[in-house]
């Protein structure tokens, strides 16, 4: 079984479509992350839950709305999608928030295109 | 604020040759220490971690051991094989000092290329 499972794994879609991305995890984990991975590779943390709140916002377009209806899914809607958001998105998840040593669990990723 | 440094890639090397993929940090505290693989096409796994200074993390033949002194957690393997070829990212994820402080910092990723 998936521990952290991503839908879809490939998203091609016009620039100023609304599109949404689904995360679930089966590991009974209290906080869920998205991170973004640009064409470099960097991975920067875009937003955070803990049992269905959120807990960290990073500087991200209030464009991308995160959505947790339970604490094993964490989905990312994203409005008016631009150019720049083209990218591979990450959905990981953990036992803890607020633990240091913790290990993140991390989805197979959501590849999107926007033409 | 917590930052992660590592070297610059694409790192290339023959099969059975020696890694070492350097990792440097910055945080305040006493922040655990992770690295993570990413192979071809798909998600990150953790490839192993440590949590306080001198641990020593170790999986799949790959060590890395925290070193405060140096703030330096270097990634290392005796003997690389072509199924190591992947993308490479050191991750430290410091002490809480206010919301969102428990959250991953990533380095910019390290690219293996191992040929037979």
């Amino acid at each position: 079984d998936t521990a952290v499972s991503q839908t879809p794994k490939y998203l091609v879609t016009q620039m100023g479509n609304d599109k949404s991305i689904k995360c679930e995890q089966n590991l009974g984990h209290d906080t869920m992350y998205w991170y973004k991975q640009d064409s470099k590779k960097f991975l920067k943390i875009m937003f955070s839950y803990n049992n269905k709140e959120l807990i960290i916002n990073e500087t991200v377009p209030n464009r991308f709305s995160p959505k947790s209806p339970d604490k094993a899914h964490l989905n990312l809607h994203i409005n008016s999608l631009e150019l720049g958001d083209s990218a591979v998105y990450f959905c990981a998840s953990s036992q803890f928030s607020a633990s240091s040593t913790d290990t993140q669990y991390f989805g197979p990723g959501t590849r999107l295109t926007v033409l | 604020g917590n930052s992660v440094t590592q070297m610059e890639g694409p790192v290339t090397l023959s099969e059975e040759a020696f890694l070492t993929i350097n990792c440097t940090y910055t945080a305040t505290g006493y922040p655990s220490l992770f690295w993570y693989v990413q192979y071809p096409g798909e998600g990150l796994q953790l490839l192993l971690k440590a949590t306080k200074a001198d641990d020593k993390g170790s999986n799949k033949g790959f060590e890395a051991t925290y070193r405060k002194e140096t703030t330096s957690f270097h990634l290392e393997k005796g003997s690389v094989q072509v199924s190591d070829s992947a993308v490479y990212f050191c991750a430290l994820r410091g002490a809480y000092s206010g919301a969102g402080s428990y959250q991953l910092t990533f380095g910019k990723g390290t690219k293996l290329s191992v040929i037979p």
